[in-house]
C-alpha cells in the first residue's frame, strides 16, 4: 500500500536557524513522483517541488534543498537560514501508477523571530 | 494567467440545508480534484475528474456528496442534507492530466464550509 509519513508533527525554531523536515514513503511501484506542497496561513496550497523515482539528484532552490534517498525510501526538506515566513503547513505527498496524490499528514513550522 | 478558483471562499449553512461549491480550474488542465481539509488535519481525496468524467468516486463520504463537471472546465461539489461533521475547507485542484502524466497539482484557496 501507499503512505507517506511526516512524522514531526510540529517544529519550532528560532529564525535564522536551519530546519529539517522529514518525509518517508512506501510504494511498491517502481515508478513514481514525490511533491512538496506549502500551506501558509492564508490556507492556499503552494507547491514547491516534484521529483521522479529516476531522478536521485538533491535539489536547491535558494534556502531550500530537498534530499532524496530510495534507500531509506525519504524525501527530506531543508530550509536553510530560516524566516518569519516559512512558516507554513508543509505536506509531502506521493504519486505512483495511478492519479492520486497520497499525502502526510503535514508538518506545522514555527519561526520563531 | 489565472490560477484556480473556488466559490464561495465562506459559506455557513445551518445542518440539514443542501450547499453547492464551485471550482473554476486553470484553463486547459484536464484534471480536477476535490480534497476535504478538517481543522489542523491532512487532506483527504474526495474525487478526481478526467474530462467530464469521474473515474474514481471512492472518496466521496457518503450519498450525501456528489460532485460533477461540464465543458472539461468548472466543477461543482453538491453536499445534501448537511452535517456538522461536513465543517471543514473544500479545496479543489487542477493538473494539465490526470492518469498518466506527472503534472502537479495547482490549487485553490478553497472554500470553508461552516455547518451550524
Amino acid at each position: 500500500a501507499q503512505k507517506v509519513t511526516q512524522a514531526q508533527t510540529e517544529i519550532s525554531v528560532v529564525e535564522k536557524e536551519d530546519v529539517t523536515l522529514d518525509c518517508v514513503y512506501e510504494t511498491r511501484d517502481t515508478t513514481y513522483y514525490l511533491f512538496w506542497y506549502k500551506q501558509p496561513p492564508s490556507g492556499e496550497l503552494v507547491f514547491l517541488i516534484r521529483r521522479n523515482s529516476f531522478d536521485e539528484q538533491n535539489e536547491i532552490s535558494g534556502r531550500y534543498s530537498w534530499n532524496f534517498q530510495k534507500s531509506t525510501s525519504s524525501f527530506n526538506f531543508t530550509i536553510t537560514a530560516s524566516q518569519v515566513v516559512d512558516s507554513a503547513v508543509y505536506f509531502c505527498a506521493l504519486r505512483d501508477s495511478n492519479y492520486q496524490l497520497i499525502w502526510g499528514a503535514g508538518t506545522k513550522l514555527i519561526i520563531k523571530p | 494567467g489565472a490560477g484556480v478558483s473556488q466559490s464561495p471562499s465562506n459559506k455557513v449553512t445551518e445542518k440539514g440545508k443542501d450547499v453547492e461549491l464551485r471550482c473554476d480550474p486553470i484553463s486547459g488542465h484536464t484534471a480536477l480534484y476535490w480534497y476535504r481539509q478538517r481543522l489542523g488535519q491532512g487532506l483527504e481525496f474526495l474525487i478526481y475528474f478526467q474530462g467530464n468524467s469521474a473515474p474514481d468516486k471512492s472518496g466521496l463520504p457518503s450519498d450525501r456528496f456528489s460532485a460533477e463537471r461540464t465543458g472539461e472546465s468548472v466543477s461543482t461539489l453538491t453536499i445534501q442534507r448537511t452535517q456538522q461533521e461536513d465543517s471543514a475547507v473544500y479545496l479543489c485542484a487542477s493538473s494539465l492530466t490526470g492518469r498518466t502524466g506527472t503534472y502537479e497539482q495547482y490549487f485553490g484557496p478553497g472554500t470553508r464550509l461552516t455547518v451550524t
